[in-house]
């Protein structure tokens, strides 16, 4: 079973709009943590957020913000007045306490920003 | 301050051969993770390290191999490789193998397989 799943395949929007990334996960563990990540054309992989199951605050940093729900198993990510740079994927990990330091990514969300 | 680093950046291996990656982690980090990540999927995870020991193995077959030396890079080995083997190789560092902390990836060896 996917325990991160990410059902937006490819997203489009226009320069300045905002954008809702959404992520649904699955675990039975009672701590664990949530993450974002970009990955722009280049290939790497660059650390957006972390989240821990117990703090359900949301954050916003910039034109980012996240959306942690544990009732609805959920952690969206949303980007305000979206910009050309922003266009990449993006992708979901989950890390459970039980499994140590290993991620479970989703497939990813492709943004495209048209300018 | 230099972050993850990968060599080699790309490899072209034909099907059966053996094949090396390397990885050094961001300085202080001691734990290595090794994810395969398919083109269009989200990465998998294959291996972690942690003062030369391995921590966690993902489902990947007995192929797939790893170490950790004593300044902590890390090397994956894939023997007798198959065509389905071609993805970017993702090596992540963190400072401690827990789940809190976030890893940092390096950009990654893209492995093709003819």
């Amino acid at each position: 079973a996917q325990k991160v799943t990410q059902a937006q395949t490819e997203i489009s929007v226009v320069e300045k709009e905002d954008v809702t990334l959404d992520c649904v996960y699955e675990t039975r563990d009672t701590t664990y943590y949530l993450f974002w990540y970009k990955q722009p054309p280049s290939g790497e992989l660059v650390f957006l957020i972390r989240r821990n199951s117990f703090d359900e605050q949301n954050e916003i940093s910039g034109r980012y913000s996240w959306n942690f729900q544990k009732s609805t198993s959920s952690f969206n990510f949303t980007i305000t007045a979206s910009q050309v740079v922003d266009s990449a994927v993006y992708f979901c990990a989950l890390s459970e306490a039980k499994s140590g330091n290993q991620f479970y990514f989703g497939t990813g969300t492709s943004l495209t920003v048209i300018p | 301050d230099a972050g993850v680093t990968q060599s080699p950046t790309h490899l072209i291996k034909t099907r059966g051969q053996h094949v090396t990656l390397r990885c050094s982690p961001i300085s202080g980090h001691k734990s290595v993770s090794w994810y395969q990540q398919v083109l269009g999927q989200g990465p998998q995870f294959i291996f972690q390290y942690y003062e030369k020991e391995e921590r966690g193995r993902g489902n990947f077959p007995d192929r797939f191999s790893a170490r950790q030396f004593p300044n902590y890079s890390s090397e994956l080995n894939v023997n007798a490789l198959l065509l389905g083997d071609s993805a970017l190789y993702l090596c992540a560092s963190s400072f401690y193998p827990d789940s809190s902390y976030e890893q940092y990836f390096g950009p990654g060896t893209r492995l093709t397989v003819t």
